[in-house]
């Protein structure tokens, strides 16, 4: 089976950099995704590691250690459109390359 | 390029009716993906194609769901009949892969369907 948590909720203020963690345990582990998802909307792909380390796309960053199982998202420069839930996801690799879902942070920004 | 493209957007229905869904992915996606995302919840899959083989199905409930893929391309999911619990929104995915550059990396989503159960 596979497991993935993360916190359910974050705030943070406008301007701010704030850090989603994700832990996960999974068989068949390729690497790690983070998704966007406005309310009533649905999920966008942000960023993808398979490898360890840092990965930066603008304001957003992506890390991975695959041996501590772990990764996270960091926001810059937070703006108000900022303002969803991030969901992170593994590529699992064994029969099928799937892609599971954790459960979802939901960011509130404040002015 | 066009998305991925779902329907109906919205569902109401009274339990132990039947539904269906129909999702179009992305011209040349081999992975197709159902999701069922309960409010608050992540996206939960129920079902994975590649072309027009079921690759997974471990989480959908078999005696009230199924799903096809017909000619690697378009695809249905049924459910019949249905539970106030199946109120969620259907999410369907599809993503290059795998084989193209290596396992699934992205899924690019449609818009959903939000079914509510009464």
């Amino acid at each position: 089976g596979q497991s993935l948590e993360q916190p359910s909720e974050v705030t943070a203020v406008e301007g701010a950099i704030v850090q989603i963690n994700c832990t996960y345990q999974t068989s068949g582990f390729y690497g790690l995704s983070w998704y966007q998802q406005h309310d009533g909307g649905a999920p966008t792909f942000l960023s993808y590691n398979a490898l360890d380390g840092l990965e930066e796309t603008g304001r957003f960053s992506s890390f991975l250690s695959r041996s501590d199982s772990y990764g996270y998202l960091l926001l810059q420069e937070l703006q108000m459109k900022d303002s969803a839930s991030y969901f992170c996801a593994v590529t699992q690799y064994s029969s099928a390359s799937k892609i599971i879902f954790g459960s979802g942070t939901r960011l509130s920004i404040r002015p | 390029e066009a998305g991925v493209a779902q329907s109906p957007r919205y569902k109401i229905i009274e339990k132990r009716q039947s539904v269906a869904f129909w999702c179009n992915p992305i011209s040349g996606h081999a992975t197709l993906y159902w999701y069922q995302q309960i409010l608050g919840q992540g996206p939960k899959l129920l079902i994975q194609f590649q072309n027009n083989g079921v690759v997974d199905d471990s989480q959908l409930p078999k005696d009230r769901f199924s799903a096809e893929r017909l000619k690697g391309v378009d695809s249905t999911l049924k459910i019949q009949p249905a539970k106030l619990e199946d109120s969620a929104v259907y999410l369907c995915a599809s993503s290059l892969g795998p084989g193209q550059g290596g396992p699934n990396t992205e899924a690019f989503f449609g818009q959903g369907t939000r079914l509510t159960v009464v």
